[in-house]
């Protein structure tokens, strides 16, 4: 079956616009994140989504960073006025809802590089 | 809170001898510990996972890690590298809501 997806793999921006960033999950997984990997860094945690329940923004750097997931399925993220800083690898990852076996094995995507000029 | 910390920033090996990437954890509970590996230009793939079972974990490609609670330790090793296994390393733990806190990353350079 298909992996988790991202679009686009790339995108450059002029500083100052918004830019939108989509993840694809696998079929049937309820939960899905958001990581930021900045270049030579680890990832940072973002915005986790558990099926309908509210999710966890603990993550997001600032008030320009706001995800959604639609229909429990697909998700975009959302960068408004972006700044140079916000240059980096932006990762999905996706997996099965708590209480299965397999609740902790993220799945993820191969990320969109965003490039803030 | 949960953490990592990744010893090395970059290990160098030769083909064929022992590879170890150090990690160490901080967490208030029994820990869920986890190793990924990225290669270049590929997104991350699990190697293993630790979830309070068995202490030895085996994963794939030869890999393995120890969960030792007294050194707070996870570290990973395999008896013999590959050219093939030159890539980043995340150590992982699972903080409390599911989220994935990452180490820095180790670098595996592995020498013909």
């Amino acid at each position: 079956g298909a992996g988790v997806s991202q679009s686009p793999s790339n995108k450059v921006t002029e500083k100052g616009k918004d830019v939108e960033l989509r993840c694809d999950p696998i079929s049937g997984h309820t939960a899905l994140y958001w990581y930021r990997q900045s270049l030579g860094q680890g990832l940072e945690f973002l915005i986790y989504f558990q099926g309908n329940s509210a999710p966890d923004k603990s993550g997001l750097p600032s008030d320009r960073f706001s995800a959604e997931r639609t229909g429990g399925s697909v998700s975009t993220l959302t960068i408004q006025r972006t700044q140079q800083e916000d240059s980096a690898v932006y990762l999905c990852a996706s997996s099965l809802g708590s209480g299965t076996p397999r609740y902790n094995e993220q799945f993820f995507g191969p990320g969109t590089r965003l490039t803030v000029l | 809170a949960q953490s990592v910390t990744q010893l090395d920033s970059h290990v160098s090996v030769s083909e064929g001898t022992p590879v170890l990437l150090r990690c160490n954890y901080s967490s208030s509970y029994s820990p869920s510990l986890f190793w990924y590996v990225q290669h270049p230009n590929k997104g991350l793939q699990l190697l293993l996972k630790y979830t309070s079972a068995a202490t030895l974990v085996k994963g794939i490609n030869g890999f393995e890690a120890e969960f030792k609670k007294s050194e707070t330790s996870f570290h990973l090793t395999k008896p013999s590298a590959h050219m093939s296994d030159a890539a980043e390393y995340f150590c992982v733990v699972r903080g409390n809501n599911n989220d994935m806190r990452f180490g820095a990353g180790t670098r595996l350079t592995v020498k013909p």
